[in-house]
């Protein structure tokens, strides 16, 4: 079964600490992935993908994520968190072709402590 | 660019009636839209993906009767939630595919809140 599993719920963080979000992904078939944000009341935001080449992508606000065939993983990081980057992270992936439907994990609910 | 908006952005209904819920996109043509239903502390799952005039996919164990929706035109999606009970309160966002855009990305509305009394 296609799945992605996000195996931190809660992740509590001081300012200046560094991030690392895990995502596993279940899907046969090569895949597109993505990482997502919503901050507090409102809409998920993009803030990286990865459709194919380098497996290290840069995205937004400093983060980065790095796509491990192997692992099928597509973990989120960022060197130093402020506390504007509380908020819901959700992976997700999609086939690279058809309806292009996205599976998202269960999110990460991250608070960053000023 | 590539604005979503949901309309409205809350509603309470008593039990037994229909709500509808709106998906625009502001500057962007949608050839495909897709709505998502969201419980607390849980991922977004899928309902259904709807295409500019044709009938909508819904996912399995989503009824389609119960959750009509119509996309008649490239900038509107709607979802009514038929004679909504309790259970359905939840969380409803919708996203959309941009023509002339990466197929692989979506842009998401602001999301609903329902609330079925």
């Amino acid at each position: 079964a296609q799945s992605v599993s996000q195996h931190n719920h809660h992740v509590i963080l001081s300012e200046a600490a560094s991030l690392e979000l895990g995502c596993n992904y279940s899907y046969g078939g090569t895949v597109n992935l993505f990482w997502y944000v919503q901050y507090p009341g409102q809409h998920l935001q993009l803030l990286l993908k990865y459709f194919s080449g380098d497996p290290l992508v840069k995205g937004i606000k400093g983060f980065e994520a790095e796509f491990i065939k192997s692992k099928f993983s597509f973990n989120l990081r960022k060197p130093s968190v402020q506390w504007s980057d509380t908020a819901e992270y959700f992976c997700a992936v999609t086939a690279t072709s058809g309806t292009y439907k996205y599976i998202f994990g269960t999110g990460t609910r991250l608070k960053v402590l000023a | 660019g590539a604005v979503v908006s949901q309309h409205p952005s809350r509603v309470i209904c008593k039990s037994g009636t229909s709500v509808k819920i709106e998906c625009r996109s502001l500057d962007f043509q949608a050839t495909t839209m897709f709505w998502y239903r969201q419980f607390p502390k849980q991922s977004l799952m899928l309902m259904a993906t709807s295409n500019e005039g044709s009938k909508a996919t819904y996912e399995q164990g989503v009824e389609k009767d119960k959750f009509l929706i119509n996309h008649a035109s490239l900038t509107l999606s709607t979802l009514t939630v038929t004679s909504a009970h309790p259970e359905d309160s939840s969380f409803y966002i919708c996203s959309a595919r941009a023509r002339n855009r990466a197929q692989e990305t979506q842009y998401f509305g602001p999301g609903t809140r329902l609330l079925v009394l």
